[in-house]
């Protein structure tokens, strides 16, 4: 079975800075995505950033950004020029091609961006 | 685009009743639904998954009898709570995710259920 790791219940960052999340997960598939969704505290869940195991380039959407080691089955979520509205907790997902491809997600980093 | 509507968004109701949560895909066929269980300051926990026309699976643990999934269409799929105990009070989130492969579950907004 996957599992997804993430060592990190807390984290705070000065507004306009830049912080790393940090996501480990363990798998025997080598046909995988990984996504990082974020809850803030009205807690929807909003789809961040995802990654397909087969591509090497890391995954970029504006701010967000991820350093995916396939190897090393690490997926670190990196917000650069950090805002108020970034608040929330920010949960790592795997999910294995095929089958039913749910979502095994991490236990989740609150992450509080101080002004 | 990839909307995904859950209904109600908070439900108080009496020990022994039955809740009915829906979660609607607005824009997408949705042939794959999912409902999660997130208890306060945790992560979510996958109760069991729904395809279109077919029974659900559920995942370890998680009681059929009680908790029923029923994914009539392409666009809807309903948990209902039977007898619901105070012990059921949680947030259920549901989310949809449409045809092909590796696409991203989007996800509803989830329904916060009391049990007095």
């Amino acid at each position: 079975a996957q599992t997804v790791t993430q060592s990190q219940p807390e984290m705070s960052v000065q507004e306009a800075e830049t912080v790393t999340l940090s996501c480990t997960y363990d798998t025997s598939e080598n046909n995988y995505y990984l996504f990082w969704y974020k809850q803030p505290p009205s807690r929807q869940m909003i789809l961040v950033i995802r990654q397909e195991a087969y591509k090497q380039q890391n995954a970029t959407e504006n701010r967000f950004s991820v350093n995916f080691q396939k190897a090393a089955k690490s997926f670190s979520l990196k917000i650069s020029d950090s805002q108020l509205g970034d608040t929330a907790m920010y949960f790592c997902a795997f999910m294995r091609q095929g089958g039913s491809e749910k979502l095994v997600f991490g236990k989740g980093t609150k992450l509080t961006v101080n002004p | 685009g990839a909307v995904v509507s859950q209904h109600p968004s908070w439900v108080i109701c009496k020990s022994g009743t039955s809740v009915k949560i829906e979660c609607r895909s607005l824009d997408f066929q949705a042939t794959t639904m999912f409902w999660y269980r997130q208890f306060p300051k945790q992560s979510l926990m996958l109760m069991a998954t729904s395809n279109e026309g077919s029974k659900a699976t559920y995942e370890q643990g998680v009681e059929k009898d009680k908790f029923l999934i029923n994914h009539a269409s392409l666009t809807l799929s309903t948990l209902t709570v039977t007898s619901a105990h105070p012990e059921d009070s949680s947030f259920y989130i549901c989310s949809a995710r449409g045809t092909g492969g590796g696409l991203p579950q989007h996800f509803g907004d989830g329904t916060r259920l009391s049990i007095l």
